[in-house]
């Protein structure tokens, strides 16, 4: 399977706990993104990075969440001190050259206790 | 303020009939407007995007219609199958210097397909 892949696709974790995602992107994809997502409600965007550079960030990204991309490959998004708010599927979506075109995965369920 | 939104939750039609899902805009500054399905259990997917300077693109089986006028997005599915069940999001996405790489999506139009 060559589409975008995220481990784990589940996770159950206690309230102020860290939890660390991860994301393989398409291969030679140079754009990585993250996005929250609540039930109901459409994507909403986090952040992106253009190869190992991290371009932009959204003001839903609190100093508790960071996320990285060292070698311009995966990319990995921790939370720390997890709230019951921070409960959600985290979306991480690639993309070579356009924006518009995102390709996502399947995403990881966040269940905070 | 930036808002993408869609007129009704739920969209229910017959299979063969075509399917038309709106959705309103509040931000002129968009440069494009695009469509996603998102089938349950897994992560959205494009289905077709339209530039700010068009009214009207058509894909296979789908037609993307912009008016600017009201600040009106819908796509159009035809001869609507089963495999379209999904949650429809439209999302709009500002270019340009910023090279941002921001979607906002709506909230999205949940399209049951009775066989």
């Amino acid at each position: 399977d060559t589409g975008v892949s995220q481990d784990p696709r589940h996770k159950i974790t206690k309230r102020g706990q860290n939890v660390t995602f991860r994301c393989d992107p398409i291969s030679e994809h140079n754009r990585l993104y993250w996005y929250r997502q609540t039930l109901g409600q459409g994507p909403e965007f986090l952040t992106y990075f253009q190869n190992e550079a991290q371009l932009e960030k959204s003001r839903l990204l609190s100093d508790r969440f960071s996320a990285e991309r060292p070698k311009g490959s995966f990319s990995t998004l921790e939370i720390q001190r997890t709230e019951q708010g921070d409960s959600a599927m985290y979306l991480c979506a690639s993309s070579l050259g356009s924006v518009r075109e995102q390709y996502f995965g399947p995403g990881t369920r966040l269940t905070v206790t | 303020g930036e808002s993408v939104g869609l007129h009704l939750p739920t969209l229910s039609v017959q299979e063969g009939d075509n399917s038309i899902i709106n959705c309103a805009y509040s931000n002129s500054a968009s440069d494009y407007f695009i469509w996603y399905k998102q089938e349950s259990g897994k992560g959205p997917q494009f289905i077709i995007d339209i530039r700010s300077n068009m009214d009207k693109r058509q894909g296979q089986r789908v037609t993307v219609l912009l008016n600017k006028t009201v600040k009106h997005l819908s796509l159009q599915i035809a001869a609507t199958q089963p495999g379209d069940s999904a949650v429809y999001f439209c999302a709009e996405n500002r270019a340009g210097s910023s090279n941002t790489g921001k979607l906002i999506f709506g909230q999205g139009t949940t399209l049951q397909v009775k066989p």
